[in-house]
């Protein structure tokens, strides 16, 4: 079974750093493009950026270029979604999905369960 | 950069009502163009891709269609377990999503 398991939620105060993860499983991980998905509370659904794992192959959508960092780890099947310095702003559900097509970032199922992340002083 | 424009934003009905939802591209996007059903509290659900094909599994009330810069998203006869809300993406160079779409029952 195609699987995509989030680290659990997070508390974190403002300007602290943070790495969550989303760990692949039944599947060619280096194959699939996996995207992340910010859900702010009550809000809609945002495409942050996406990775191939196989090369590395980066993408930001405009609006989080240079907020937030995306990485892979292919020899543990895992991506990552990092910030340096977190903002009470970044409150959010976080989703990782993977893209269906191999090597296509065109449309995206499954999904993770979503880690809740909360900025708070 | 492309926008998509998905409307409307809410919309109420009836069980057993036709139910359409538009989703507009700023530019030719051919038919990549996807839709997917989040319900309250759980992770979006893809349940059509590239405009018009339904995902394997979901239910035939379903369908889309269109090219271009339009799009439609229909649920033929609405179910109470259809109640969430509903986004289009759109996938040229990096994926996007329209507002989304909250389906209610009236």
């Amino acid at each position: 079974e195609v699987q995509l398991v989030q680290s659990g939620a997070e508390v974190k105060k403002p300007g602290e750093s943070l790495k969550i993860s989303c760990k692949g499983s039944g599947y060619s991980f280096t194959s699939y493009w996996i995207g992340w998905v910010r859900q702010m509370p009550g809000k809609g659904l945002e495409w942050m950026g996406i990775i191939y794992p196989g090369d590395s192959d980066t993408r930001y959508s405009p609006s989080f270029q240079g907020q937030v960092t995306i990485s892979a780890d292919k020899s543990i099947s895992t991506a990552y979604l990092q910030w340096s310095s977190l903002k009470a702003s970044d409150t959010a559900m976080y989703y990782c999905a993977r893209g269906v097509v191999p090597g296509s970032p065109t449309w995206f199922d499954p999904w993770g369960q979503g880690t809740l992340v909360t900025v708070s002083s | 950069d492309i926008q998509m424009t998905q409307s409307p934003s809410s919309l109420s009905a009836s069980v057993g009502d036709r139910v359409t939802i538009t989703c507009q591209a700023s530019q030719d996007i051919s038919n990549y163009l996807n839709w997917y059903q989040q319900k309250p509290g759980k992770a979006p659900k893809l349940l059509i891709y590239d405009a018009s094909n339904l995902e394997t599994g979901v239910p035939s009330r379903f369908s889309g269609s269109g090219s271009g810069t339009d799009f439609t998203f229909t649920i033929s006869s609405l179910q109470p377990e259809d109640i969430a809300t509903y986004y289009c993406q759109q996938y040229d160079n990096l994926p996007l999503f329209g507002g989304g779409t909250k389906v209610e029952i009236k």
